[in-house]
C-alpha cells in the first residue's frame, strides 16, 4: 500500500458545484496533514493545514479522520480558478509525503 | 511577505556538465528541503536540512549533493548532469522549531539538460 494515495482525477466539475476529495494515509502515526494545490509549471501552495477538530476557510474545509487514516478537502461554490492540482501531504516521522495529486478542472 | 527565493528561474546545461540551484528561505525559517518535479509527476523529496545539518535524505543521486551554510541558504550542486534530471526544482523552507512542519514553496528552478 502506498504510504499517501490520492484519486488522480481529473475531476471535471461545473462551475458553482460542490466538489470533495479524500487521501488514505498507510502509517497511523502520522502527525500533521496539510493540503497545497499546485498549477501548472507552478510551485506547490500551501492551501490549509488540517486538524483533528476540522478547519474550515472560506469555501474551503479540511476535514482528518484518524480511525480511517484519511483526509478530506471539500470545496463549495467552486470557481474557475479552483481548477490545479491538489496534493495532499502527510507529515510521518519528521519525513514529509506528497500524494501524487489530484487534478480537478472547473467547467465554465 | 517575504517568500522562498531560488536562482536561477531557469537553467540550461548540456550533459556531464554541472549545475548549482540556490535558495533563500524565508526569513527565521530554520528547515529547508529540496524536491525535484518531472513532467507530470509529483515533488520527489531529495534532501533537506535543519538548522544546517543535513535532517533527511531522499532519492537524491550520488551525482548531486547539497548543503545550508550560516545564513540558512542552500544551494543544491549536481554533476554529471544527465538528460533525466532535466526537471522543477523546488526548494521549500519551514519553521520546525514552531513544531510547525508547513512548507512553503520557492518558484522553482527549471532545469533542462541538452
Amino acid at each position: 500500500r502506498k504510504e499517501v494515495e490520492q484519486d488522480p482525477g481529473p475531476f471535471n466539475v461545473p462551475e458553482g458545484a460542490t466538489v470533495a476529495f479524500n487521501c488514505t494515509y498507510s502509517n497511523s502515526a502520522s502527525q500533521s496533514f496539510f493540503w497545497y494545490r499546485q498549477d501548472c509549471r507552478k510551485e506547490p501552495k500551501l492551501l490549509m493545514s488540517v486538524y483533528s477538530s476540522g478547519n474550515e476557510d472560506g469555501r474551503f474545509t479540511a476535514q482528518l479522520n484518524r480511525a480511517s487514516q484519511y483526509i478530506s478537502l471539500l470545496i463549495r461554490d467552486s470557481k474557475l480558478s479552483d481548477s490545479a492540482t491538489y496534493l495532499c501531504v502527510v507529515n510521518q516521522d519528521d519525513k514529509i509525503i506528497f500524494g501524487k495529486g489530484t487534478r480537478l478542472h472547473i467547467l465554465p | 511577505a517575504a517568500g522562498v527565493i531560488q536562482s536561477p528561474r531557469h537553467l540550461i546545461k548540456e550533459k556531464r556538465e554541472t549545475a548549482t540551484l540556490k535558495c533563500y528561505p524565508i526569513p527565521r525559517h530554520d528547515t529547508v528541503y529540496w524536491y525535484q518535479q518531472g513532467p507530470g509527476q509529483d515533488p520527489q523529496f531529495l534532501i533537506s536540512f535543519y538548522e544546517k545539518m543535513q535532517s533527511d535524505k531522499g532519492s537524491i543521486p550520488d551525482r548531486f549533493s547539497a548543503q545550508q551554510f550560516s545564513d540558512y541558504h542552500s544551494e543544491l550542486n549536481m554533476s554529471s548532469l544527465e538528460l533525466g534530471d532535466s526537471a522543477l526544482y523546488f526548494c521549500a523552507s519551514s519553521l520546525r522549531l514552531a513544531d510547525n512542519y508547513e512548507q512553503y514553496f520557492g518558484p522553482g528552478t527549471r532545469l533542462t539538460v541538452t
